[in-house]
């Protein structure tokens, strides 16, 4: 069965440094979403991404994010200086329909330790 | 206010019981998509089970089942039969439209913990 995949499992970095996070969203799929879910607390939205540009972002997602699919299979989140709080669990999410109604398969999370 | 509310905090129950796990939503939209996700203690979020808003029949996905009382905008999701192995976090998420916007939101989760 197709799955997402995420690397790294975690990933630990100094505060200020830049940090690139991986996924691989299945194949098919045309809508692509990254979460995090600090320790203990609920899962929060970033980001969707649909055609090669971001079509939803929070109010997490500032200046310091970025996204980009370099190529037809992988779809990275880039925090470009990292600080304590964004410490968490990251998730990257795809989906083949419309967010508001398709399922979105959620890949095994990298967790984020800023040190 | 909270769109999403689950009250109950941990669940128990024991093994081969039903349980129902408790979510309501504030919305004002009246096309929305309601989610319950499962979380292992291995981290991830593994999809359980969908209910639009104009869905008249309530969803149903093996042992998992939603009981979608529209009026009381409430979405709890029933597992018949608990086995050890439905031990984990469960969420229930929205997705509304806001501001032509699609934002998912979920809830703090509920730590069910079947024994046996």
């Amino acid at each position: 069965e197709p799955e997402v995949t995420q690397t790294p499992s975690h990933q630990v970095t100094q505060m200020g440094q830049e940090v690139i996070l991986r996924c691989v969203p299945i194949s098919n799929h045309l809508y692509f979403y990254w979460y995090r879910q600090i320790l203990g607390q609920k899962v929060e939205f970033l980001v969707s991404f649909y055609n090669n540009e971001i079509s939803e972002k929070s109010e997490i997602f500032d200046d310091q994010f970025s996204v980009e699919r370099p190529d037809g299979s992988n779809f990275t989140l880039k925090i470009r200086s990292t600080k304590l709080e964004d410490s968490a669990m990251y998730f990257c999410a795809s989906s083949l329909g419309v967010p508001q109604s398709d399922t979105q398969y959620f890949g095994p999370g990298t967790r984020l330790t800023v040190l | 206010a909270q769109k999403i509310t689950q009250t109950q905090p941990g669940m128990f129950v024991q093994e081969k019981e039903a349980v129902t796990l408790d979510c309501t939503y504030d919305t004002s939209d009246p096309s929305y998509g309601l989610f319950w996700y499962k979380q292992p203690s291995s981290g991830e979020m593994i999809f359980l089970i969908y209910q639009g808003s104009y869905d008249q029949q309530n969803a149903t996905e093996g042992r998992y089942s939603l009981n979608f009382q529209k009026a009381r905008k409430s979405a709890n999701l029933v597992i018949s039969a608990s086995q050890l192995g439905d031990s984990a976090m469960y969420f229930c998420a929205m997705r509304e439209r806001s501001g032509g916007s699609y934002i998912p939101t979920f809830g703090r989760g509920t730590s069910l913990i079947v024994h046996p």
